[in-house]
C-alpha cells in the first residue's frame, strides 16, 4: 500500500531563517506531488506541484521554492521566512491524470509552521 | 474569479437533518471532483469523488454533479455530531493537466 510521510509535524522558526520541509511517498512510482498551505480557518492554497523529477510548477509567486530531487521526494524551502509564511503545510500525492479520472489526492499529516 | 468556490459558512444543522454543501467551479476543463473532510488540526481525508453528471451515493453521503451549471454538491443525510468538520471541494482535470485546486472549505457544525 502507498504511504506518505511528512516531517516535521510542528516547527517554530524566527523571521529571516531558512526553511526545509520534506515529503516522501512509498509504494508507488512516478506520483504527482503537491504542496499546499492552509492559513488558520482557511482553505487549501496550492503552492507547487510536480509531475516528475526536476519538474516544478509554481502557482503562487512568493519567497518559497520547491524541488523534487528523487521520484518520490518533494521538498519545500525558503531562504528567509516571513511572518506571513505561518500556516499548516500539507504535502499530497496522486496518480497521474493519465491513469484515469478518479485520481484523488492523499495527504501527509501536515507541518504546522509558526514564524515568530 | 477563483477556480473553485464554496460558501465558507459556518453552516449549522440539527442532528438527524440533511446537510447540504455546495461548490461551483470556473474551469470547464475540470472533469473530476472530490469532497474531503477535515477535522480541526488534521489533514483532509477523502469522502467521495464524482466525475459523471448526476448523483452518486455512498452510505449517508450523496455527491451531485451538474457540468452544465458547473456545480457540485454534497448531501449528508442523518447528520451526526461526528460530521462536524470543514468540508473541502476540489476539482481536477484529466489527461495532461495535473492541477488539483481546492475551494476555501465550508465549516459544518451538527447541533445535538
Amino acid at each position: 500500500s502507498q504511504t506518505i510521510h511528512q516531517w516535521p509535524a510542528t516547527l517554530v522558526q524566527p523571521v529571516g531563517s531558512p526553511l526545509s520541509l520534506e515529503c516522501t511517498v512509498e509504494g508507488t512510482s512516478n506520483p504527482n506531488l503537491y504542496w499546499y498551505r492552509q492559513a488558520a480557518g482557511r482553505g487549501l492554497q496550492l503552492l507547487f506541484y510536480s509531475v516528475g523529477i526536476g519538474q516544478i510548477s509554481s502557482e503562487v509567486p512568493q519567497n518559497l521554492s520547491a524541488s523534487r530531487p528523487q521520484d518520490r521526494q518533494f521538498i519545500l524551502s525558503s531562504k528567509k521566512l516571513l511572518l506571513s509564511d505561518s500556516g499548516f503545510y500539507l504535502c499530497a500525492w496522486r496518480r497521474s491524470a493519465s491513469y484515469g479520472a478518479n485520481t484523488e489526492a492523499f495527504f501527509g499529516q501536515g507541518t504546522r509552521l509558526t514564524v515568530v | 474569479q477563483k477556480e473553485v468556490e464554496q460558501n465558507s459558512g459556518p453552516l449549522s444543522v440539527p442532528e438527524g437533518a440533511i446537510a447540504s454543501l455546495n461548490c461551483t467551479y470556473s474551469d470547464r476543463g475540470s472533469q473530476s471532483f472530490f469532497w474531503y473532510r477535515q477535522y480541526s488540526g488534521k489533514s483532509p481525508e477523502l469522502i467521495m469523488f464524482i466525475y459523471s453528471n448526476g448523483d452518486k451515493e455512498d452510505g449517508r453521503f450523496t455527491a451531485q454533479l451538474n457540468k452544465a451549471s458547473q456545480y457540485v454538491s454534497l448531501l449528508i443525510r442523518d447528520s451526526q455530531p461526528s460530521d462536524s468538520a470543514t468540508y473541502l471541494c476540489a476539482g481536477g482535470a484529466n489527461f495532461g493537466n495535473e492541477k488539483l485546486t481546492f475551494g476555501t472549505g465550508t465549516r459544518l457544525t451538527i447541533i445535538p
